[in-house]
């Protein structure tokens, strides 16, 4: 069965400050990658997703990941934090033959103004 | 204007009652989904379904009932044999290899 494990539960940035969150899966074959985000009391929206291609993957609001076959990961990046990015961070991973989608616990991102 | 809605936004329960949690998709989606979602456990799939009349169990199925008899709806009962049934519960939709979700529903079971 897949599985993904984000390392870190709970970070708490200031404003500016830069972003990365870990993200690592277990499969080993073709999976696509995804990031999503959950703002307080909204739904959960997507940030990125890769499928194939390019391994640094643009999203929106400034976010980026980068998929790194060797070390099973797809971490998630930004330069420079804003409060307004304070949520809830998951990744999720699906075989490209499956159905399933296998979400991680969760990153609680705190953005100190 | 398309999308998923699930309803009510917050339901309260008896214990040993069964309760029935509703999500709705205007998006033409065969495939929907329905997740739980506790504190620090991230999303776990309940029960999925790829087409109508159709539907095949998740990892936590236990204690939970689900149908889809229109392409529409996917509604999940959540029974008296779910021992712990207070959770936030997600319905979503599947396009490709993309998953649309559903504003939630937070029951909590007194």
């Amino acid at each position: 069965a897949q599985s993904v494990s984000q390392h870190n539960h709970h970070v708490i940035l200031s404003e500016a400050a830069s972003l990365e969150l870990g993200c690592n899966y277990s499969y080993g074959g073709t999976v696509n990658l995804f990031w999503y985000v959950q703002y307080p009391g909204q739904h959960l929206q997507l940030l990125l997703k890769y499928f194939s291609g390019d391994p640094l993957v643009k999203g929106i609001k400034g976010f980026e990941a980068e998929f790194i076959k060797s070390k099973f990961s797809f971490n998630l990046r930004k330069p420079s934090v804003q409060w307004s990015d304070t949520a809830e961070y998951f990744c999720a991973v699906n075989a490209r033959t499956g159905n399933q989608f296998y979400f991680g616990t969760g990153t609680s991102l705190t953005v100190i103004p | 204007d398309g999308g998923i809605t699930q309803s009510p936004k917050y339901l309260f329960r008896k214990e040993g009652q069964n309760v029935t949690l509703s999500c709705e998709q205007n998006l033409n989606h065969d495939a929907m989904y329905w997740y739980r979602q506790d504190p620090g456990q991230g999303l776990r799939l309940i029960y999925y379904s790829q087409i109508v009349n159709d539907f095949q169990k998740g990892d936590i199925a236990e204690g939970y009932s689900v149908s889809r008899e229109k392409k529409e709806s996917f509604p999940l009962t959540v029974t008296s044999a779910q021992k712990n049934p207070t959770a936030f519960y997600l319905c979503a939709s599947r396009e490709y290899n993309e998953q649309f979700f559903g504003p939630g529903t937070r029951l909590t079971v007194l």
